[in-house]
């Protein structure tokens, strides 16, 4: 049973860089796409971005020029860094697996259970 | 970007009452669209995805339809484990994008 879970810090402040890690247990981190989305409390779900285990990725344009995804395959994780955050990013952060199929499928099949993440002087 | 919108926002049912939420894409996304349950405080979990298929364990009495711009989402008899925030995700394109949610309560 492939488990995700969230780590770092609770709280970032504003104009430093938020760096979460995403550690894959129960299967290995190889042959998938990783994604991170975000969630305000209160709000809807916003995708951050994939990374495949060869390091490729695709960012959301909202935030291309502020994330940076990267992997550790000999670890089973991968991470997150969001630079020059302010109140708008305080979110709870989810990483996913984004399960692709030869068939079509692609879906967000299996998620951490979020960290809170904090923007505050 | 994909503009993906639910409706409605939120809804008030009884036990045993047939669930209906619609989704509605700013463009022709085939079938390429997910359905996911949020309870509070969790994360969301994958209920359908292809717009019609159920994902293994997620009981019968949920189902997708629809395909193109217009897609649904039906609970056939509310359950009151079924009182959670629905969410449809698009997998045309890049960004993906969700719908700003449903909010099911049980009235």
């Amino acid at each position: 049973q492939v488990q995700l879970q969230e780590s770092g810090p609770g709280l970032v402040k504003p104009s430093e860089t938020l760096s979460l890690t995403c550690t894959v247990s129960g299967g290995s981190i190889s042959s998938y796409y990783w994604s991170w989305i975000r969630q305000p409390a209160g709000k809807g779900l916003e995708w951050i971005g994939r990374i495949y285990t060869s390091g490729s990725t695709n960012y959301n344009p909202s935030l291309k020029s502020r994330v940076t995804m990267s992997v550790d395959t000999s670890k089973n994780q991968f991470s997150l860094k969001l630079s020059s955050v302010t109140a708008a990013d305080t979110a709870v952060y989810y990483c996913a697996r984004d399960l692709i199929a030869a068939a079509g499928l692609d879906a967000f099949d299996i998620w951490g259970q979020g960290t809170m993440v904090t923007v505050s002087s | 970007d994909i503009q993906m919108t639910q409706s409605p926002s939120s809804l008030s049912a009884s036990v045993g009452d047939r669930v209906t939420i619609t989704c509605q894409a700013s463009q022709d996304i085939s079938n390429y669209l997910n359905w996911y349950q949020q309870k509070p405080g969790k994360a969301p979990k994958l209920l359908i995805y292809d717009a019609s298929n159920l994902e293994t364990g997620v009981p019968s009495r949920f189902s997708g339809s629809g395909s193109g711009t217009d897609f649904t989402f039906t609970i056939s008899s509310l359950q009151p484990e079924d009182i959670a925030t629905y969410y449809c995700q698009q997998y045309d394109n890049l960004p993906r994008t969700f719908g700003q949610g449903t909010k099911v309560e049980i009235k």
